[in-house]
């Protein structure tokens, strides 16, 4: 079954500006993690957030959990046109269940 | 290159048929992850696996059926194939059962 979503489904910006992305959960987590997908090719891995944690860092990526509204959000950074691709969330739960759900959310971003 | 392995890469199909996906975890990952791709339906989470036992059941079909062996590896069959069955079909694995997935190029399944 569906565990949330990621909002909004779509995103364009121009290069340079910031992009926020959201992600909403069910279930409680034992971290979340974040995906980039570029067209036609397999979900890379981009950041995962542990539960005890609130911020994380990594490169121009920043990724923020509120586990009281069990949501998460993404903002990358001074985006640049090879940011373009679509961005999904997936939550390791405490049932030991891990999974991408969400129709993700499609980046664009226009040089 | 994320080390997980599917095969085929492509495959092309007729109505009602029966096909098997294979995929290679990474070495050392227990945890294999099957989801489906389509255009209009989006990326699907279909089933995971850890260390050979179900974990986790999404949006699968009673015509699919996976399974994941002793050596870890997985098979999804899709039998009584129809049109809307041709999509994408990515494996991915991870070590653990809720640590990040390495996910595989992906094999497409187009159903004639």
């Amino acid at each position: 079954s569906q565990q949330g979503e990621e909002d909004p489904q779509a995103l364009s910006i121009q290069e340079g500006e910031n992009a926020t992305m959201n992600c909403s959960y069910k279930t409680s987590i034992n971290n979340l993690q974040w995906y980039r997908q570029n067209s036609g090719r397999g979900l890379v891995h981009l950041i995962l957030i542990r539960s005890n944690e609130r911020e994380k860092h990594s490169g121009r990526l920043r990724v923020t959990l509120d586990t009281s509204k069990k949501s998460s959000s993404l903002l990358i950074t001074a985006s640049r046109a090879a940011d373009t691709a679509s961005y999904f969330c997936a939550d390791g739960d405490n049932y030991g269940q891990n999974f991408v759900f969400g129709p993700g959310t499609r980046l664009s971003v226009l040089p | 290159d994320s080390g997980v392995t599917q095969t085929p890469k492509h495959l092309i199909t007729a109505t009602g048929q029966r096909v098997t996906l294979r995929c290679s975890p990474r070495s050392g990952d227990l945890s294999v992850y099957w989801y489906q791709q389509s255009l209009d339906q989006g990326l699907q989470f279909l089933i995971q696996y850890y260390n050979g036992e179900e974990r986790a059941k999404g949006n699968i079909l009673e015509r699919f059926s996976a399974q994941q062996f002793p050596d870890l590896h997985s098979e999804l069959n899709l039998s009584s194939l129809e049109l809307g069955d041709s999509a994408l079909y990515f494996c991915a694995s991870s070590v653990g059962a809720t640590n990040e997935q390495f996910f595989g190029p992906g094999t497409r399944l187009t159903v004639l």
